[in-house]
């Protein structure tokens, strides 16, 4: 298996334009986790889901965020509009049953 | 909320000796123990776990221990190696739904030849 497959890897735009991010999880898990990485505030659950549907969002810091799932091979997180403070590694993760977390390679992401 | 505090935040130790990571957790109802190593510009991987009716395990030259009534658990590294070196963190799973992980800070570790 390919693992998790997490695209673009880099991106840089600028402040007031969409960033999508994209997630592949590994074939058959059924949980798919984003996370946000920074040195302030480390590493961050945003939302996960479960069977394609969202579970916890709770993470999610405005609503110029926004996830989906529409199916078991493909997630992707939103920003609209981009901000300078939204700069940071975003990782993708999936398991099966709850069980270990598997990490994308992530998409280091600098909005200026 | 639950909450999980990782000590030290880094760490610096000569090849050959032990290091040891500790975290606390806040909520009993926690029953799974991951712990990651990041290695700079990688992702985080997974290294070793325990789950709450384990009160150690070991892998090779990493062991884990878990102490439920003081609500903490340690990462014990033996025979330190420079390829070591990376940021450790631990997670424990949230009490109220298991399949959601709360991060520790991360401990930088590193390993002098």
């Amino acid at each position: 298996d390919a693992g998790v497959i997490q695209s673009p890897r880099h991106e840089v735009t600028e402040m007031g334009q969409e960033v999508t991010l994209r997630c592949k999880p590994i074939s058959g898990h059924d949980y798919l986790f984003w996370y946000r990485q920074t040195m302030m505030r480390g590493l961050e659950l945003l939302i996960y889901f479960n069977n394609n549907v969202p579970i916890d969002d709770s993470g999610m810091p405005e609503d110029r965020f926004s996830a989906k799932m529409p199916n078991a091979s493909f997630s992707t997180l939103k920003i609209q509009p981009s901000e300078p403070r939204d700069s940071a590694v975003y990782f993708c993760a999936s398991s099966y049953y709850g069980e270990t977390q598997y990490f994308g390679p992530g998409t280091r992401l600098l909005v200026l | 909320g639950e909450n999980v505090e990782q000590h030290p935040s880094t760490l610096s130790v000569q090849e050959g000796d032990s290091a040891v990571i500790k975290c606390t957790y806040s909520d009993s109802a926690s029953n799974y123990f991951p712990w990651y190593k990041q290695e700079l510009g990688k992702r985080p991987q997974l290294i070793i776990d325990i789950r709450s009716n384990v009160g150690e395990k070991k892998d090779q030259r990493i062991a884990v221990t878990l102490n439920k009534t003081a609500k903490h658990f340690s990462l014990h590294i033996t025979e330190t190696q420079p390829e070591d070196s990376a940021v450790y963190f631990c997670a424990a799973s949230w009490a109220y739904n298991t399949d959601k992980l709360i991060f520790g800070t991360g401990t930088r570790l590193q390993v002098f030849p």
